[in-house]
């Protein structure tokens, strides 16, 4: 079932803002990924979070996770021009699935 | 290079005429997926297999087939398309891992389908 949802379904930023994004779960998960797709192209990974950890960085990305509340949120720092893509959790649950939310399209203006 | 083909990239078919999308990976990874993205749905998932000749279905598998006969190949058959079937379909392989690990998944560039 479709159990990730992203807040807010869209975005739109000035260039050096940050940009956060935000998604909620149904269910109990062993972890949370955050995927960025490009328009009509494939995902790519970009950050893992299991379910005893509260924060991670990555560079320029910040996740949280709040198993209590079935949140997690992504923060952008300094946002580029190409950083507009848009951006999707995916919990798991399980060892074999993931499941992925609506997605957040972010667009920044240069 | 690790990656995830898929074949074809665009696909223009009519209603009825059998269909085969192929999905190869060349990372020896356990876990393959196939997903269809639809406008305001997000990815949702078709069927998922966790090694040669073992595969399950997600949450949409309704006129599609999957099979697993090697590890690096796992095809998406429309036996009978129709055309609530237009989509963007992303094949997607991860490793197995050990017990308690979690990895990310590898996806394909996609294929879009149009079913007339």
């Amino acid at each position: 079932s479709q159990q990730g949802e992203e807040d807010p379904q869209a975005l739109s930023i000035q260039e050096g803002e940050n940009a956060t994004m935000n998604c909620s779960y149904k269910t109990s998960i062993n972890n949370l990924q955050w995927y960025r797709q490009n328009s009509g192209r494939g995902l790519v990974h970009l950050i893992l979070i299991r379910s005893n950890e509260r924060e991670k960085h990555s560079g320029r990305l910040r996740v949280t996770l709040d198993t209590s509340k079935k949140s997690s949120s992504l923060l952008i720092t300094a946002s580029r021009a190409a950083d507009t893509a848009s951006y999707f959790c995916a919990s798991g649950a399980g060892s074999y699935q993931l499941t992925f939310g609506k997605g957040t399209k972010l667009s920044v203006i240069p | 290079e690790a990656q995830v083909t898929q074949n074809p990239r665009y696909l223009i078919t009519v209603t009825g005429k059998k269909l085969t999308v192929t999905c190869s990976q060349n990372m020896n990874h356990e876990y393959m997926s196939w997903y269809r993205q639809d406008p305001g749905l997000g990815l949702r998932q078709i069927y998922y297999s966790m090694n040669v000749e073992v595969t399950d279905k997600g949450d949409v598998p309704e006129g599609y087939k999957v099979s697993r006969k090697e590890k690096r190949n796992f095809p998406l058959i429309l036996e009978s398309p129709s055309p609530n079937q237009t989509s963007l379909y992303f094949c997607a392989s991860r490793p197995a891992g050990g017990v308690g690990s979690y990895n990310e998944q590898f996806f394909g560039p996609g294929t879009r389908l149009t079913v007339l």
